[in-house]
């Protein structure tokens, strides 16, 4: 039962464009949110989180969007750069310290 | 400030044999993880630690896998005997607290084990 999504498994954006990736969840009782980023042959890191308690958060070009109606959240980056090539996940709590990760959406910036 | 450690990077090795890998988190840290992520599945937490006691091992397959963390610092996962399903990137991950929500995990670059 996969509770946390990401239905693309791929993107291609041409560089300075918009990347948008998708995440959709079943848990209601899931009220964090997390994307993380991850290099080939390196572990993930953080890239950005949100709380339930608000529907947009912003750190320079990338913005995390929460839809808790529709159990889906996305991330959009602004303007897409070669080096944001990469596997992004999303995670998600339900309130304790466990997230719980999506399968992941490749995302190729072509130049 | 370093990052976390792992190693070995790579291992291959034929089922049933055992296996173990190694992870230093960094320093100071209090919480400790160690994920499992098959290929092309997000990573699954397999144990948590606290310092030296375990969190929560909920998932993590006991007839088969085992871990320990050394005075609260490395810790070590082991596998024995390993099965073909086990081919996997195991990942440790550590934290600075507690390991509550919203406190950011950084991930070591993983083990890449193949079981044949």
């Amino acid at each position: 039962d996969q509770q946390v999504k990401q239905n693309s498994p791929s993107l291609s954006v041409q560089e300075g464009r918009i990347s948008i990736l998708n995440c959709d969840y079943t848990n209601s009782m899931f009220d964090y949110f997390l994307w993380y980023k991850k290099y080939p042959a390196e572990g993930p890191t953080f890239l950005i989180s949100i709380s339930s308690i608000k529907d947009k958060n912003e750190d320079g070009r990338f913005t995390v969007f929460l839809n808790k109606s529709a159990k889906h959240l996305s991330l959009h980056i602004v303007p897409s750069q070669p080096g944001d090539s990469a596997v992004y996940f999303c995670a998600a709590s339900d309130g304790t310290y466990k997230y719980i990760f999506g399968t992941g959406t490749r995302l190729k910036v072509l130049a | 400030e370093a990052g976390v450690a792992q190693s070995p990077r790579y291992k291959i090795i034929e089922k049933r044999q055992s296996v173990a890998f190694w992870c230093n988190p960094i320093s100071g840290h209090a919480t400790l993880y160690w994920y499992q992520q098959i290929l092309g599945q997000g990573p699954k937490l397999l144990i948590q630690f606290q310092n030296n006691g375990v969190v929560d091992d909920s998932q993590l397959p006991k007839d088969r896998f085992s871990a320990e963390r050394l005075k609260g610092v490395d810790s070590t996962l082991k596998i024995q005997p390993a099965k073909l399903e086990d081919s996997a990137v195991y990942l440790c991950a550590s934290s600075l607290g507690s390991g509550g929500r919203g406190e950011t995990q950084y991930f070591g670059p993983g083990t890449r084990l193949l079981v044949l």
